[in-house]
């Protein structure tokens, strides 16, 4: 338990769905990022979230749209997915950006 | 564009053998963290590295980081099955982005 935790654990959606995941950490931590990760490729940071501020966007397509409601939770909106977006996706958390990520245990999805 | 090579991609030993594993850039980052990732977890840290030169040892597991702070080496000594999972680098680079590497599957059989 690293008090980072990510819901649904796994989903199974349609390209023409919509879809939410949700993290929340319960570390009082500042700092909140979503990452993809492939079966080929590093570790890619998507969104990073401080103090409920988005700074930084990956260059990632706007079927993915995140949200930071307050500093415990983050979600990570779906609509129109491709196939190619079936990944693992990581929530983290960190106290500040220059410290160890906390990582959730992550979302499984696949797009059919 | 930031890149961390880590070799091996795939490793798979006998229980009690030892092993490096590396991880080498072209670009200086202001620490070097060590991550373990196991099926169906997120990645936990094991170790940050952030003095060219330093070596930090957790238990069987010895890291260090290059003394121009672009490389690293994880060594494992006496491998155990425990030890299976995927090990993961990652540099911080000075804008606070962690770049990770592509990662080592490390399997160890009884």
């Amino acid at each position: 338990e690293t008090g980072v935790t990510q819901t649904p654990r796994h989903l199974v959606m349609g390209m023409t769905n919509k879809k939410s995941l949700k993290c929340e950490q319960h570390l009082g931590h500042n700092a909140m990022y979503w990452y993809k990760q492939s079966a080929k490729k590093p570790l890619e940071l998507m969104f990073v979230y401080s103090l409920e501020e988005r700074v930084e966007n990956n260059s990632v397509p706007s079927r993915f749209s995140p949200e930071c409601p307050n500093s415990s939770h983050l979600f990570l909106h779906l609509h129109t997915l491709q196939p190619e977006d079936s990944a693992l996706y990581l929530c983290a958390s960190s106290q500040d950006r220059a410290l160890r990520r906390y990582f959730g245990p992550g979302t499984r999805l696949t797009v059919l | 564009t930031q890149l961390l090579e880590q070799s091996p991609q795939f490793l798979s030993i006998q229980e009690g053998e030892n092993l490096t594993v590396y991880c080498n850039s072209s670009s200086v980052f202001s620490s070097l963290q060590w991550y373990r990732q196991e099926p169906g977890e997120g990645p936990v840290l094991l170790v940050t590295v952030v003095t060219g030169g330093e070596v930090k040892k957790l238990k069987r597991l010895t890291f260090q980081f290059g003394d121009a702070r672009k490389d690293s080496s994880l060594h494992i000594t006496a491998a155990q099955p425990g030890d299976t999972g995927l090990y993961l680098c990652a540099g911080l680079d000075s804008s606070y982005k962690l770049i990770f590497g592509s990662g080592t599957r490390l399997l160890v059989r009884p």
